[in-house]
């Protein structure tokens, strides 16, 4: 597949660590974030999202970490395992339904 | 339930030719998006539809046409195509409206696009 893009921030992590994906975002008044995954010749998976009134979400082997104070996002992965690596998108609401994207971490797991 | 469908796959013009990229969801979903990916840019907005019959403009407009056919359907044009265009467009739904927000979108696969 083609990469989806060059030069990306990239993690590179041993199969069974934890993974952490930071993201800073530009808008104060931003209240809903997401995390996407994007594999090699896919479009991007939802994984998890957190709106400003909480400051953790978990879902599975996922958390998501919201920072409001200095506008900083993170997602940890649990156990990271080879079908992990790919390329992670965070995104905040830009009014209106629309969501502005960051340009993405790569995750590389070792196994 | 195949969530986001794009066609085509993959397709490859010479600049001047016109094409459409049709996009269908069947989640019921209220709104529809297309974004172009291009290496190192991340996803960048071209149009959206907030509801049937509306269409914005979104961050990269320009050579592109969009019509939203039906609540399951959004299309997007390029009249006439130019090298710059070469992207990986994806089309994305969402149940959100302006009365329901903060909900996430899903993508459908991607079409790939070469102008020569």
């Amino acid at each position: 597949g083609e990469s989806v893009g060059l030069h990306l921030p990239t993690l590179s992590v041993q199969e069974g660590d934890n993974s952490i994906i930071n993201c800073a975002y530009s808008n104060s008044a931003s209240d809903y974030f997401i995390w996407y995954k994007q594999e090699s010749g896919k479009g991007p998976q939802f994984i998890i999202d957190i709106r400003s009134n909480m400051d953790k979400r978990q879902g599975q082997r996922v958390t998501v970490l919201l920072n409001k104070t200095v506008k900083h996002l993170s997602l940890q992965i649990a156990a990271t395992q080879p079908g992990d690596s790919a390329v992670y998108f965070c995104a905040e609401n830009h009014g209106n339904n629309r969501l502005a994207f960051g340009k993405g971490n790569q995750v590389v797991v070792i196994p | 339930n195949a969530g986001v469908t794009q066609t085509p796959k993959f397709q490859v013009l010479k600049t001047g030719q016109s094409m459409t990229l049709q996009c269908a969801q069947d989640m019921n979903h209220n709104s529809m998006y297309w974004y172009r990916q291009d290496p190192g840019m991340g996803l960048r907005l071209i149009y959206y539809s907030a509801s049937e019959g509306t269409t914005d403009k979104g961050e990269v407009p320009n050579g592109y046409n969009v019509s939203r056919l039906n609540k399951r359907e959004f299309s997007l044009r390029l009249e006439s195509a130019a090298p710059s265009q070469t992207s990986v467009y994806f089309c994305a739904s969402s149940i959100g409206t302006l009365s329901i927000s903060n909900q996430p979108q899903h993508f459908g696969d991607g079409t790939r696009l070469s102008i020569l």
